[in-house]
């Protein structure tokens, strides 16, 4: 399965700033996601990456709280804008192939993010 | 729609001893079903899949899973846990066709010596 690198690992922010997360994958690759998983819960999709244009959103999670770009089938970046207490939380890219059978999707570390 | 229940939050076992994670979905489709394991500090791991091929699913590290429709149950097994099963441990449950991944809350899952 492909290897996915994503940085920075961990960080601590002050509230009102912004973060940019980096997913670099070393193969190409149909598919990409962002998710959220804040403390002691499961995950949530916030978007698809798509390469080449505007990502798609999930409701609850808007483009000017988390800009995303794809701009190849290998790297995508995720931002969180204005970060307050409330944004703390692991951040993780995914990944996947579209095919016959359903492929499974592919997670990166995550990034671990706390808000001051 | 797509949904998941896992059964317990928690699970405490000794070394040496079964495992067992239970699982419940429900689906409108024939669904795709997973299991992924979540250690401190890391990102997901892949255990097993279900894609309608055989309803035993045999994965990584010993684990293995069995799609029973009848009962809409995909319950995780492992005949000896060790003491590196200690994680989360995530079903999850996918549309046929679909990306859209349904996470159930996760069983955390504690090895005793």
């Amino acid at each position: 399965s492909a290897v996915i690198s994503q940085k920075p690992s961990r960080d601590i922010c002050q509230r009102g700033t912004s973060l940019t997360i980096q997913c670099q994958v070393d193969s190409q690759v149909t598919m990409m996601f962002w998710y959220r998983q804040q403390p002691g819960q499961s995950l949530t999709l916030i978007a698809t990456a798509n390469q080449g244009s505007e990502a798609t959103y999930e409701s609850g999670f808007v483009i000017d709280k988390f800009p995303i770009s794809r701009p190849n089938l290998t790297f995508s970046t995720l931002t969180v804008s204005n970060m307050s207490p409330e944004d703390s939380s692991i951040y993780l890219c995914s990944v996947q192939d579209i095919g016959a059978d359903n492929q499974p999707q592919h997670f990166g570390d995550g990034t671990r993010l706390s808000i001051l | 729609a797509q949904s998941v229940t896992q059964l317990d939050s928690h699970v405490s076992v000794s070394e040496g001893t079964p495992v067992l994670l239970r699982c419940n979905y429900s689906s409108s489709y024939s669904p795709s079903l997973f299991w992924y394991v979540q250690h401190p500090n890391k990102g997901l791991q892949l255990l097993l899949k279900y894609t309608s091929a055989a309803t035993l699913v045999k994965g990584i590290n010993g684990f293995e899973a069995e799609f029973k429709k009848s009962e809409t149950s995909f319950h995780l097994t492992k005949p000896s846990a060790h003491m590196s099963d200690a994680a989360e441990y995530f079903c999850v449950v996918t549309g046929a066709g679909s990306y859209q991944l349904t996470f159930g809350k996760g069983t955390k899952l504690s090895v005793i010596p």
